[in-house]
């Protein structure tokens, strides 16, 4: 079954030290997303790609890296510089957007 | 820009209760638009859309019309159960500007009593 994988489910992660969290996904979809989720609040555009070895900052790309070397594949570096990092991490997938998109079950960061 | 307004929650009802949830937006051009669905710990799933004006979207007793009018997709379902319990987002994608990726609302939690 296709679908879309993010890995870990939960991760802590120290101060001062960079994080990657694992997005991938075999639906042969060319564009991916990343968002951030704090409690109660929507989802925020940190970074999204419409092709391979392409990718857009989003609204809060600042403390945020990306890559997109393959169409399967989407990590998201959270680097030392982002502020407040602890948040919950979703990835998801499209075609393209005006058609929706498939989510991951995210990543819950916690910086201890 | 392009921005979506949901109504605050939680809303609490009983079950078999109407539901509605308000979503109102703003776009530069012709959006489609979405209802996403968030259970406790997951990520989103599609609920329900609609491209194009006075489209209506449909899934599991789930309904919403795209009003160009009044720039509204409310969601509505005739009768709740508990399983409805979750959070719901509204969302929209604009095919006219740069921005290729979907603006979501702030959510609305949805509590259902039995």
């Amino acid at each position: 079954d296709g679908g879309i994988t993010q890995s870990p489910k939960y991760l802590f992660r120290k101060e001062g030290q960079n994080v990657t969290l694992s997005c991938e996904q075999n639906l042969n979809h060319d564009a991916m997303y990343w968002y951030r989720q704090d409690p109660g609040q929507g989802l925020r555009l940190i970074y999204y790609s419409q092709i391979v070895n392409d990718f857009q900052k989003g609204d809060i790309a600042e403390g945020y890296s990306v890559s997109r070397e393959k169409k399967e594949s989407f990590p998201l570096t959270v680097t030392s510089a982002q502020k407040n990092p602890t948040a919950f991490y979703l990835c998801a997938s499209s075609i393209e957007a005006v058609y929706g998109y498939t989510f991951g079950s995210g990543t819950r960061l916690t910086v201890v | 820009g392009n921005s979506v307004t949901q109504m605050e929650g939680p809303v609490t009802l009983s079950e078999e209760a109407f539901l509605t949830i308000n979503c109102t937006y703003t776009a530069t051009g012709y959006p489609s638009l979405f209802w996403y669905v968030q259970y406790p710990g997951e990520g989103l799933q599609l609920l329900l859309k609609a491209t194009k004006a006075d489209d209506k979207g449909s899934n599991k007793g789930f309904e919403a019309t795209y009003r160009k009018e009044t720039t509204s997709f409310h969601l509505e379902k005739g009768s709740v159960q508990v399983s409805d319990s979750a959070v719901y987002f509204c969302a929209l994608s604009d095919r006219v500007t740069g921005r290729r990726a979907l603006t979501f609302g702030s959510g609305t939690r949805l509590q259902v009593q039995p």
